[in-house]
């Protein structure tokens, strides 16, 4: 699986939009790009996922780059409750027998500011 | 519909003990997966049970073990307890369709303290 590379940290302002980065420089053609967040001390929870059409659903919107070498996670108006580590995973698609597995690096640690 | 639910929440046991921690998947669901996630990292794969067998396993020792049931719930089971494995076990579900599994929902999580 390609790995991925997100900043530490981000702030955000309330009522603004959260443009969470991530690079994915040597993902392949079969990978998805999946991400998640996590609240303190609670399980992970799926935001959204997509290969190389920019998606979009009831929480997030995910920006895929044409080269598929990075994507963008966007929250459109953030509030204090999306205040959460997210994760942006590669993970191999279908027909893969690597397919069980999720690889979590350290992910972004959104701040949203009143 | 219900989520993934993970029991008990919390754990204290001291080294050398065993323990089991118990997940039923969301409704549907018939793959289970078990992650370690120690304090300040992300969440660590160690193995995933599909049609009651072990599919596939992470960096973890023999230590670990599972086990999925009939009726897709599963255990996962650590001997032998050290230190260092005090951290949150998570729990994840998702559906297999042949041997593909997709997108996976988490539990809760038990936290486990090993004294």
């Amino acid at each position: 699986d390609a790995k991925t590379t997100q900043p530490t940290s981000m702030d955000c302002a309330e009522g603004r939009a959260a443009n969470l980065p991530c690079n994915h420089s040597t993902i392949s053609g079969n990978e998805y790009v999946y991400w998640y967040r996590q609240i303190h001390s609670q399980g992970p929870q799926y935001i959204i996922h997509g290969l190389k059409n920019n998606e979009t659903n009831e929480m997030a919107s995910l920006i895929i780059t044409e080269d598929r070498k990075s994507s963008t996670l966007i929250l459109p108006h953030a509030t204090l409750r999306d205040t959460a580590v997210y994760y942006c995973i590669v993970r191999v698609a279908l027909g893969s027998s690597n397919t069980g597995k999720l690889i979590f690096g350290q992910g972004t640690t959104l701040q949203v500011k009143p | 519909d219900a989520g993934v639910t993970q029991s008990p929440t919390h754990l204290i046991k001291t080294r050398g003990q065993q323990v089991t921690l118990r997940c039923s998947p969301k409704s549907g669901h018939d793959t289970v997966s078990w992650y370690q996630q120690a304090l300040g990292q992300g969440p660590q794969f160690i193995f995933q049970y599909y049609e009651e067998e072990e599919r596939q396993r992470g960096n973890f020792p023999d230590r670990f073990s599972g086990h999925q049931f009939p009726n897709y719930s599963s255990e996962l089971n650590v001997n032998a307890l050290l230190l260092g494995d005090s951290a949150l076990y998570l729990c994840a579900s998702s559906l297999a369709q042949g041997v593909i599994s997709v997108t996976q929902y988490f539990g809760p999580g038990t936290r486990l303290t090993v004294l």
